[in-house]
């Protein structure tokens, strides 16, 4: 069974800094990794996808990566901006329905 | 627009009355998800289609929780009997078939019964 953990829980830096998130997995059979930002109220946005063959995507100031030996994925944020904050969440399929086991979330506040 | 579409937004109910939600999918899209989202926690899956069968439903989908997608496009979620349990976002998404790919989500319908 998937389960998939998120830490930290909350996360607060200054406008410029390089900052990572942290996603880890339990079942390192997964097809995929997607990664998600979710602003308070809304629904959830696509920011990456990384298939199994991949070790990496980059997308602007996003870069996912992906370990499945070790059951992780981390997304860097280069030079942080205070549009940034959100809540970042991540998300692997536990089967090949689709249907994608979610972390808790990374809460990012970015101060100006 | 092609995204994901949702109704309504917001829902405000009483507790014991019944709600509907509807979701549109991405047009080419055969699969369709609906989720559950609660303060502060991630997504929960609460069922799936593909085309207008109805795959997989889990524990969290009590009897007073319906969903149905009649013609393979749009769906419909129904919760009989509101409890204040009840109160979450609940969110839809669609894919392709095939090797898992990319879930589109909707805006979320938030639900608040009082």
């Amino acid at each position: 069974k998937q389960e998939v953990t998120q830490i930290p829980a909350a996360l607060s830096v200054p406008e410029g800094e390089n900052l990572v998130l942290n996603c880890s997995f339990t079942d390192s059979a997964i097809y995929n990794l997607q990664w998600f930002r979710q602003d308070p109220g809304k629904g959830l946005t696509s920011l990456l996808l990384i298939q199994s063959s991949q070790r990496e995507q980059t997308s602007g100031r996003l870069n996912a990566s992906l370990d499945k030996s070790s059951g992780r994925s981390t997304l860097y944020i280069a030079a942080s901006q205070p549009g940034d904050s959100a809540t970042y969440l991540c998300a692997a399929p536990s089967s090949n329905t689709g249907k994608l086991i979610f972390g808790q979330g990374t809460t990012l506040q970015v101060k100006p | 627009d092609t995204g994901v579409s949702q109704n309504p937004r917001h829902k405000i109910t009483k507790r014991g009355q019944n709600v509907t939600f509807r979701c549109d999918p991405i047009s080419e899209h055969n699969r369709l998800y609906w989720y559950r989202q609660t303060l502060g926690q991630g997504p929960e899956f609460l069922t799936y289609f593909q085309n207008e069968a109805q795959l997989e439903k889990s524990r969290l989908l009590s009897d007073r929780f319906s969903a149905e997608r009649p013609k393979g496009s749009f769906s419909t979620l129904e919760i009989q009997r509101t409890e204040q349990g009840d109160s979450a976002m609940y969110l839809c998404a669609s894919s392709v078939t095939g090797v898992p790919g990319e879930l589109f989500f909707g805006e979320g319908s938030r639900l608040t019964v009082l």
